[in-house]
């Protein structure tokens, strides 16, 4: 069952329109992630939080922000789209309280966005 | 420096056989996680398995086990029984502990299993 849903699962779109990509999860996790992807390539962390008004960047450089106003939903937000912004986004959680031991991010379904 | 590396980034296995995906890390910490995710063409990424850097046995869960040795910072996944819902991208991740107040993962670049009818 899906715990932590994301839409559009996909999306086209114009160069220069704003975009938010939804995240949204169940489980009452504190931590959230945005991860993204291009096809069949690694997965590089763009944007993290450990709950909320807490938000960070990660390790890939990204024009992308990202709010955390409520704990289950953590959008992420493109103010002008561009073709290099093409690629998946993918959406994670975890539970702070698990962060010592066996803790998998639970990933959502994922966003391709196809940028023209 | 590469944290995570997977050499192999295309391999085909038989139906039924056993395929081994290798996984190397870096990381000067002791306490760590290794974490290994099957990613299906839909694009979503499934967790498999977990192990721990202390953790004494290898990790198993059904059909997939963990070929630890931490001396050669190695962490390989093993399917047995491959079967053809197998057919995936496959991604090793690591947590190291100075990172762990923020849980998060790094990944290597993948490997792409095939699986033969």
């Amino acid at each position: 069952e899906a715990d932590i849903y994301q839409t559009p699962r996909y999306l086209v779109i114009g160069t220069g329109k704003k975009i938010t990509l939804e995240c949204s999860q169940t489980m009452g996790h504190d931590k959230m992630y945005w991860y993204q992807q291009d096809p069949g390539m690694e997965l590089h962390l763009i944007h993290y939080s450990y709950g909320v008004n807490s938000t960070e960047k990660g390790d890939l450089s990204s024009e992308s922000t990202v709010s955390r106003i409520r704990t289950e939903h953590f959008p992420l937000t493109l103010e002008s789209a561009r073709p290099s912004h093409t690629s998946q986004y993918l959406c994670a959680s975890s539970d702070l309280r698990d962060s010592l031991r066996h803790s998998p991010l639970h990933f959502g379904n994922g966003t391709r966005l196809t940028v023209t | 420096a590469q944290k995570i590396t997977q050499t192999q980034p295309g391999m085909f296995v038989q139906e039924k056989e056993a395929v081994t995906l290798d996984c190397t890390y870096d990381t000067s910490d002791q306490s760590y996680g290794l974490f290994w995710y099957k990613q299906p063409s839909s694009g979503e990424m499934i967790f498999l398995i977990y192990q721990g850097s202390y953790d004494e046995q290898n990790a198993t869960e059904g059909r997939y086990s963990l070929n630890f040795q931490k001396a050669r910072k190695s962490a390989n996944l093993v399917i047995s029984a491959s079967q053809l819902g197998d057919s995936a991208m496959y991604f090793c991740a690591m947590r190291e502990r100075f990172r762990n107040a923020g849980n998060m993962l790094t990944f290597g670049g993948g490997t792409r299993l095939m699986v033969k009818p």
